[in-house]
């Protein structure tokens, strides 16, 4: 069964910065890319950016610019997302989900992990 | 950057129903669409991925169709633990994006 077993929960403060993992199998981390997607409270999906870690390849959407970066530790099989200057907007649940090589369907999700920006 | 529009946004719908939710994108994406189910408090599941092919063990009520811009999902009987909202989302490019969601509802 594959896995994803991402970190726990967080609070932030507003202009902190967030960093979510994502531990993944060897062979996730050789075949597949891992994207971070998030979920606002009652919202719906967005997809920030993501990996291929066998290539060390990133990519993110535009509204993320200067703020993400996506991270893949081959070592230790475990991918990582860093936030910076968190706004309250930026609370959701942070999802980290595979794809294989560059096709960008999910067929596998870690269990999410809720992180609060609050003063 | 892709945009896509589900519609409805919410319907209601009884046990045994047949029910239809469509995905429109704002340019053509050839068959590069995905269908996800989500439950309150858990992790997408990816149903359907290249418009029409059905992931191992996904029921066969479950279907998609489509290509180009214009894409369903079709649910042929409705059973209980079908109640979720659904997303579509294309992988035709980066940045992929979600449709904003269809919640589906017990009448």
């Amino acid at each position: 069964q594959v896995q994803l077993v991402q970190s726990g929960a967080e609070v932030k403060k507003p202009g902190s910065s967030v960093r979510v993992s994502c531990k993944a199998s060897e062979g996730t981390f050789r075949e597949y890319a891992i994207s971070w997607v998030r979920q606002a409270p009652g919202q719906g999906l967005e997809w920030i950016g993501g990996i291929i870690p066998v290539l060390g390849t990133t990519t993110h959407a535009p509204q993320f610019q200067g703020r993400v970066t996506i991270e893949a530790d081959k070592s230790t099989t475990t991918a990582s997302m860093e936030l910076s200057s968190l706004r309250a907007d930026d609370t959701a649940v942070y999802f980290c989900a595979r794809s294989f090589g560059f096709r960008w369907d999910f067929d596998s999700w870690g269990q999410g992990t809720l992180v609060t920006v609050s003063s | 950057d892709i945009q896509l529009t589900q519609s409805p946004s919410s319907l209601s719908a009884s046990v045994g129903d047949r029910i239809t939710i469509t995905c429109r994108a704002s340019q053509t994406i050839a068959n590069f669409l995905n269908w996800y189910q989500q439950k309150p408090g858990k992790a997408p599941k990816l149903l359907i991925s290249s418009a029409f092919n059905l992931q191992s063990g996904v029921p066969t009520r479950f279907s998609g169709s489509g290509s180009g811009t214009d894409f369903t999902l079709t649910i042929s009987s409705l059973q209980p633990e079908d109640f979720a909202t659904y997303y579509c989302q294309h992988s035709y490019s980066t940045p992929c994006s979600f449709g904003q969601g269809t919640k589906l509802e017990i009448k």
